[in-house]
């Protein structure tokens, strides 16, 4: 079975705090996203990485770092948490030898900067 | 340019109803693949299916099923004899060969579908 765990399923964060959200996959996929989920606006790419220490930005990276320093770990870094980043965080990754793979998520982590 | 429209906000059935959610999508790429996500009230979003631009096919799956027609631009999904386990938000999402092996995801906004017993 196909597996991405998010450390931490509720936080709950100071405006100004330094936040990490971190995800694992035991499936030694190759692409791992960071994606962010609001009312409304569906999901939104955040950050994605192809390879260990690769990153790219997605849509929305404005107030976020990444880290990869290991394949199977994704760290989301939300340097200066702000209240209009209290939202629905989803980790996914999928193999990247062809385009079209099957992404797998994890079961997100719900923020909330107060 | 890329885009996933899920029209449907919220659907409201009752137990053992067909429902169908639709999805559109819009891309310039000939090779593309569209997906299916289910997302119970736990959060984690589910693998539900995977079409290439090339396989028109029609698949079932259970009480699950989808249509695709290129025609049209449509990848609808078609719940048979609903029950109260399919409540749950769907996502439609499309994922570009032009993106390369990294096989990025533009999802739609999803459709809430409630089944009510």
């Amino acid at each position: 079975d196909v597996k991405v765990t998010q450390s931490s399923r509720y936080l709950v964060k100071r405006t100004g705090e330094k936040v990490f959200l971190e995800c694992v996959q035991d499936m030694d996929h190759e692409n791992m996203f960071w994606y962010r989920q609001d009312p409304g606006l569906g999901l939104r790419l955040i950050y994605f990485s192809y390879d260990v220490k690769m990153k790219e930005k997605g849509d929305i990276p404005e107030g976020y770092s990444v880290s990869r320093e290991k394949k199977e770990r994704f760290s989301l870094i939300l340097e200066s948490a702000s209240t209009n980043q209290t939202s629905m965080y989803l980790c996914a990754s999928s193999r990247g030898s062809v385009s079209g793979n099957t992404i797998y998520f994890g079961e997100g982590s719900w923020l909330t900067v107060v | 340019a890329q885009k996933v429209t899920q029209a449907q906000t919220e659907i409201s059935v009752v137990e053992k109803e067909d429902v169908t959610l639709d999805c559109v999508y819009e891309t310039r790429d000939t090779t593309y693949y569209l997906f299916w996500y289910k997302q119970p009230p736990s959060g984690e979003l589910v693998f539900l299916i995977r079409r290439n631009s090339f396989d028109e096919q029609n698949e079932i799956s259970g009480r699950y099923s989808w249509n695709f027609q290129k025609s049209t631009s449509s990848f609808n999904f078609t719940i048979t004899a609903s029950q109260v386990v399919d409540s749950a938000v769907y996502f439609c999402a499309l994922s570009e060969a032009g993106g390369g092996a990294t096989n990025k995801l533009i999802f739609g906004t999803g459709t809430l579908l409630a089944v009510q017993p």
